[in-house]
């Protein structure tokens, strides 16, 4: 199993400025993803984030807005860049434990944004 | 990946199993069904997983039909503490797919 935390918890902030959340794995995982959750709602991938080399983005993302970094395998960051009241949301990492024909995903507590 | 079908909503009395069925009609012969659970204000917590064969563990137990279309999430005894959004999601083995979560099933625990 993996225990992953995030730094901070919550956070306040204004528009136009930005923001970066920390994800620390206890135990190295094989892949790193940060996820975003908007109220009421499911969650939604942001990216894939590769050790050494640019994050995966998906569909709707971009580097410019949520920049990432992977250092090594058990830490990463997301920034979110710019924002505005729309980025309000939960903002979580996850790592997966496992390869081959299985695997185990993991997720942190969640930073909660408000940005006013 | 395959997609999944779950009941918006479910109610459980505490001390009764609480079986909570999915749809993966379309799911293909390397696909994994995941169950993921996230209480309010939390992150997602891993359940269970499997293929075919089903499974268990300290948390749940997850039966898989036979044709794998369909698999219900079974917590044998359930608590108040087990309120909670329950995902299910189908993902292909050995793969770099993400999980992708659908809207999944609120359950709750009354007393």
């Amino acid at each position: 199993s993996a225990v992953i935390s995030q730094k901070p918890s919550r956070d306040i902030c204004q528009r136009g400025t930005s923001l970066t959340i920390q994800c620390q794995v206890d135990s190295q995982v094989t892949m790193m993803f940060w996820y975003r959750q908007q109220p009421g709602q499911s969650l939604t991938l942001i990216a894939t984030a590769n050790q050494g080399s640019e994050a995966t983005y998906e569909s709707g993302f971009v580097i410019d807005k949520f920049p990432i970094s992977r250092p090594n395998l058990t830490f990463s960051t997301l920034t979110v860049s710019n924002m505005s009241p729309e980025d309000s949301s939960i903002y979580l990492c996850s790592g997966r434990v496992g390869t081959g024909t299985s695997y185990e995903q993991y997720f942190g507590p969640g930073t909660r944004l408000t940005v006013t | 990946d395959a997609k999944t079908t779950q009941p918006t909503s479910m109610d459980c009395a505490e001390g009764r199993a609480a079986n909570l069925p999915c749809n993966h009609s379309t799911i293909s012969g390397n696909e994994y069904v995941y169950w993921y659970r996230q209480i309010h204000s939390q992150g997602p917590q891993y359940i269970i997983h499997g293929l075919k064969n089903n499974e268990t563990n300290e948390m749940a137990s997850l039966i898989i039909t036979e044709d794998r279309k369909s698999s219900t999430l079974i917590l044998p005894h359930a608590t108040l503490r087990d309120t909670a959004v329950y995902y299910c999601i189908v993902s292909a083995a050995g793969s770099a797919r993400q999980l992708t979560f659908g809207s999944g099933t609120q359950l709750t625990v009354l007393p």
